[in-house]
């Protein structure tokens, strides 16, 4: 059974940086088994997808925010850090961390965690 | 970036009634690779379809998709109570991947 959740801070200032971490259990980074994506939701609005990582450690980001975000696996395996720089009001939202199935499409969301951006 | 527009914004349907939304894309979907979801609020979005006609599993075969290259469907056979909801479309043939604006399904 695949699991993924997100944590870090629900309040940020901005200019200050967002580290997310995504903790999953039923698969693994290390195999070819898919990958983990981010995805964001503003307040009422739409998803809009951030970035992801494959299995064998290709990424690919959103272009409007690349210069912003940074992918990684944590020291744990079964962890993704997600690195947004320069926040600001407009990037409030919900953050969803998903699995990418070995088909390529997301199979399976965590539950998302709430980060606003104000002073 | 491939562009994806989904109609109507809002459908009003009863229950038992068909349901059909549609999702056009600026550009082919690579692959048919054009997925679609329910979401609910307070929650996160769950998987109906994936590579445009599967259904994904434990999903009730009430719920169809159909299309390919830039015309998409999801198909509502007859509505529950339940599938009162948002749905989205999602192209993950191309990167970067992209959402739709989404379609709310609501009781008339």
């Amino acid at each position: 059974q695949i699991t993924l959740k997100e944590s870090g801070p629900t309040l940020v200032k901005p200019t200050q940086t967002l580290t997310l971490t995504c903790t999953f259990s039923g698969f693994s980074l290390t195999t070819n088994a898919g990958g983990v994506g981010w995805i964001r939701q503003p307040p009422g609005k739409a998803l809009e997808w951030l970035a992801l990582m494959y299995w064998n450690d290709d990424k690919r980001y959103r272009p409007s925010l690349k210069n912003r975000l940074t992918l990684n696996k944590a020291t744990s395996e079964n962890q993704v850090v997600l690195t947004m720089t320069n926040m600001d009001p407009v990037d409030t939202a919900t953050y969803y961390c998903a699995h990418l199935s070995p088909l390529h499409h997301v199979d399976f969301w965590g539950q998302g965690t709430l980060v606003t951006v104000s002073s | 970036e491939i562009v994806l527009t989904q109609a109507p914004g809002t459908l009003s349907l009863s229950p038992g009634e068909r349901a059909t939304l549609s999702c056009r894309a600026s550009q082919t979907v690579s692959n048919n690779y054009l997925a679609w979801y329910q979401q609910k609020p307070g929650q996160a979005p769950r998987l109906l379809i994936y590579g445009a006609s599967s259904r994904a599993l434990g999903i009730p075969d009430r719920f169809s998709g159909s299309g390919s290259g830039t015309d998409f469907t999801l198909t509502i056979s007859r509505l529950e109570p339940e599938d009162f909801a948002l749905y989205y479309c999602h192209q993950y043939g191309s990167s970067p991947r992209t959402f739709g604006q989404g379609t709310k399904v609501e009781i008339k």
